[in-house]
This record gives C-alpha cells, sequence and structure tokens, in this order.
C-alpha cells in the first residue's frame, strides 16, 4: 500500500524559510515521479511542483519559482520543498502526492504570518 | 499556461439526480485530464484520469468523456456521499493545472 507522509509544516514569519518532507512508502520510489499540491484556505487546488524519478528533471509554478526548490532523496524514499522567501499567500495545505496524483499524503499546515 | 474552466462552479441536486460538470481547456490538451472529488477536511480522491478510465474502486455511477479542450463529468444517481468539490486537472503539459472547482450541493 503506497504511504505518503509530510511533515515539516508550521507557522512563519514573512519573509522566512521552511522545508517540508514527505516520506513514501510501498512503492519503487527511485523511478516515480512526485509533486506538491497546495490549497490555501477555502480555495482551489494549485499544482505547485513536480520532479521526475531520478529528480534530474523539475518544474514549478510561476507562483513560486525562484523561491521554492524540489528535491529528493532516493536513498531515504524521501520528497522535499524547500519553501524560501515565504508570503502570505502562501499559506495552505501542503501535499505530497506521487504522479498522475492518484495518491495524497494527508498534508501539512504552512502559516505564512508575523 | 493552460488554463482551465470548469462549470458551473456550484450547484445544487438531490439525490437520485444525474448532474454535469464541465471542464473546458484553453488549448488542446488530448485525453490529458483527471477529475478529483474533495469533500470538506478531506484529502483530494482521484476518480478519472485519462479523461474517461474510471480509478480503481470509485463507483460506476462516476464517467467521463471528451478530448481535446472539451470534457465532461456525470454522476448519475447521486448519492448523499457524493456531495463534494469537484476539480478537473490537465496534464498535458507543465506547469499542470487545476480548474477552479464545481461544489456540488444538496438541494
Amino acid at each position: 500500500e503506497v504511504q505518503l507522509l509530510e511533515s515539516g509544516g508550521g507557522l512563519v514569519q514573512p519573509g522566512g524559510s521552511l522545508r517540508l518532507s514527505c516520506a513514501a512508502s510501498g512503492l519503487t520510489f527511485s523511478i516515480t515521479g512526485m509533486s506538491w499540491v497546495r490549497q490555501a484556505p477555502g480555495k482551489g487546488l494549485e499544482l505547485v511542483s513536480t520532479i521526475d524519478g531520478s529528480g534530474g528533471t523539475t518544474y514549478s509554478g510561476d507562483s513560486v519559482k525562484g523561491r521554492f526548490t524540489i528535491s529528493r532523496d532516493n536513498s531515504k524514499n524521501t520528497l522535499y520543498l524547500q519553501m524560501n522567501s515565504l508570503r502570505g499567500e502562501d499559506t495552505a495545505v501542503y501535499y505530497c502526492a506521487k504522479a498522475g496524483l492518484d495518491y495524497w499524503g494527508q498534508g501539512t499546515l504552512v502559516t505564512v504570518s508575523s | 499556461d493552460i488554463q482551465m474552466t470548469q462549470s458551473p462552479s456550484a450547484m445544487s441536486a438531490s439525490v437520485g439526480d444525474t448532474v454535469t460538470i464541465t471542464c473546458r481547456a484553453s488549448q488542446g490538451i488530448s485525453n490529458y485530464l483527471a477529475w478529483f472529488q474533495q469533500k470538506p477536511g478531506k484529502v483530494p480522491k482521484r476518480l478519472i484520469y485519462a479523461s474517461s478510465s474510471l480509478q480503481s474502486g470509485v463507483p460506476s455511477r462516476f464517467s467521463g468523456s471528451g478530448s481535446g479542450t472539451e470534457f465532461t463529468l456525470i454522476i448519475s444517481s447521486l448519492q448523499p456521499e457524493d456531495f463534494a468539490t469537484y476539480y478537473c486537472l490537465q496534464h498535458n503539459s507543465h506547469p499542470f493545472t487545476f480548474g477552479q472547482g464545481t461544489k456540488l450541493e444538496i438541494k
């Protein structure tokens, strides 16, 4: 059974940084593309970043480009999202998801506020 | 970026009704379209992939169709557990983009 478990969310001040992690199990992680999807309170879904299985190819949405970096450690079956220069509009639940978005984690809340 | 426009943004229906939700892409996306259901406070769940393929375990009252720029999700014989928000997603080209969502409420 595929399981994805996010961690690392919390309260951070504007301009601050945070790193999210997603521990994966039940899949061949090193060949599986992964994504981060976020949902601001009361809003819709936004795909933030995607990475291929090797980590060699990444994509990020315009709203986070240059501030967020997706990466992975296949030896640890773990996906990361490094978030820098955080803004209020980055406040959201962040989900990690398997390529195809057929499996999702439970999400971790990031709150950007002073 | 490809824009995905869902309609309606909200609707109400009764148990037993059949409802149709539409998603329109700003450019052709072949059949790279998925549908998701999300209930309040819950994780989104994929219902349909490749426009019309039913995700394992999803009831057959859900069906999807379309190709190119026009797609539909049909829910037949609505059940109480179907009242939720539905999203489409195009994964033809990066950045992948969701529709704004359709909130389906009980009449």
